[in-house]
């Protein structure tokens, strides 16, 4: 069965302070895709990155970084220099090749204080 | 592209009343999610389409609910009657392709009194 934990369910941080949000899988697919996405106060969900059991080389665009460790079945994601818009909900989620739909842990809220 | 367009954004309506909430995928995405959002359950996958063919409804919580494709611009999800348990912002999301991203709709929030 495939399952997503984001242990962390509320976060809070001061204005410039780097966070990580933590997230872990289980799955017995050996080919599977992560993803993360944002849920800012407004209410939508948006895509924030996808990365393939493949590839495990680290991301980064702009102050966001991934951390992907396939030997510790985590996809961690960090905001570095956080700003008061990064506050959110940050849902991280689990898709195997063959399957259509997306299995998504039960976020991390984040607020990021001035 | 507008994007995944999702209407009504709000609805309250009485207990037992019929809702119908819809959704536009964006062009030449051949699937289509919807899922419900709870504080208590997260986010939980109801049903998807591909091509406009239902494929997995295993998610739809009970015959109240019930949901439809009928052509490649145009989804519906009816609950009928509606109670309020139902209570949950409703998204539609659609993609092009299996494990692309989805692009998410702005969510309709039911209230059910």
């Amino acid at each position: 069965a495939q399952k997503v934990t984001q242990a962390q369910t509320e976060i809070s941080v001061v204005e410039k302070e780097d966070v990580t949000l933590d997230c872990v899988y289980e799955t017995r697919d050996t080919t599977y895709y992560l993803f993360w996405y944002k849920q800012p106060p407004s209410g939508e969900l948006v895509f924030l990155i996808r990365r393939n059991s493949f590839d495990e080389q680290n991301e980064i665009s702009g102050r966001y970084s991934w951390n992907f460790q396939k030997s510790t079945s985590s996809f961690n994601f960090t905001i570095t220099a956080s700003q008061v818009v990064d506050s959110a909900v940050y849902f991280c989620a689990l898709s195997a090749p063959n399957a259509d739909k997306l299995i998504f842990g039960t976020g991390t809220r984040l607020q990021v204080f001035p | 592209d507008a994007g995944v367009i999702q209407s009504p954004r709000h609805e309250v309506t009485e207990m037992g009343q019929e809702v119908t909430l819809r959704c536009k995928p964006i062009s030449g995405h051949d699937y289509l999610f919807w899922y419900r959002q709870t504080m208590m359950r997260g986010l939980e996958l109801l049903i998807y389409f591909n091509n406009n063919v239902p494929i997995d409804d295993s998610g739809m919580p009970e015959d109240r609910f019930s949901a439809k494709m009928p052509n490649a611009s145009f989804s519906t999800l009816k609950i009928q009657p509606s109670e309020p348990r139902d209570s949950a912002v409703y998204f539609c999301a659609s993609t092009p392709a299996r494990v692309h991203g989805y692009t998410f709709g702005s969510g309709t929030r039911l209230t059910v009194v």
